[in-house]
């Protein structure tokens, strides 16, 4: 069975500070892994990652995949309140366009 | 104006009653999703939807049924509800072809007393 899970499931920091969120993955005919950003209410999108060792980035988020380890990882540098929410990982499941969601990592950032 | 969207956003039903949730999208894609959230669990797969003939049952359909009436639309129906089914419930899009990225409606807080 497919599976996608989370770690840490909540985190508190304060602003300033950088966390890693990890995402590890089983699944079969792997694809991708995509990370969600979810605040009040719909998710949205942050990035796709199909080859191991190329970061993507976006501001102080960046995001790395690691094959061999079948993990991910979502780094946020200079935290700030805004980046509170929760983050969702996700693998298309069995190589379809279906999607498997972690439980989520609920960061709080706190002024 | 918002590319996938969610009638209605928020719902309180009875226990037993039925209820449908309507979702739209004007992005022309032809995949289309049903999830709920609940505290703590993630995004739960209930149905979906590869094209107007195709509806397939996702891991949590018992209770659930679904109709895609159109390319752009595709309604939940609970035929029954039941207070387990309280939750946030969103509809989502995505492109063919390997396109994984998918695009969500803004939800529906359904309580079901």
């Amino acid at each position: 069975e497919d599976k996608v899970v989370q770690s840490p499931l909540s985190l508190v920091v304060h602003e300033g500070d950088t966390v890693t969120l990890n995402c590890s993955y089983e699944v079969t005919n792997f694809r991708s892994l995509l990370w969600y950003k979810q605040e009040k209410k719909a998710p949205t999108f942050l990035f796709m990652l199909t080859s191991s060792g190329i970061e993507k980035k976006s501001g102080r988020l960046s995001s790395i995949l690691d094959k061999k380890e079948l993990s991910s990882i979502l780094n946020i540098t200079a935290t700030q309140t805004g980046d509170s929410a929760i983050y969702l990982c996700a693998v298309p499941q069995g190589g379809s366009e279906k999607l498997v969601f972690g439980k989520g990592t609920k960061l709080t950032v706190n002024p | 104006d918002a590319d996938v969207t969610q009638t209605p956003r928020n719902r309180i039903t009875k226990t037993g009653k039925r209820i449908m949730l309507e979702c739209s999208q004007t992005k022309g894609h032809d995949r289309m999703y049903w999830y709920r959230q609940d505290p703590g669990l993630g995004l739960r797969l209930i149905y979906y939807s590869f094209d107007v003939k195709d509806i397939n049952k996702g891991e949590i359909s018992d209770g659930y049924s679904v109709s895609r009436q159109a390319q752009a639309k595709f309604s939940l129906s609970l035929e029954s509800a039941i207070p387990n089914q309280t939750a946030l419930y969103f509809c989502a899009t995505s492109g063919a072809g390997g396109i994984y990225e998918q695009f969500f409606g803004p939800g529906t807080r359904l309580t079901v007393l």
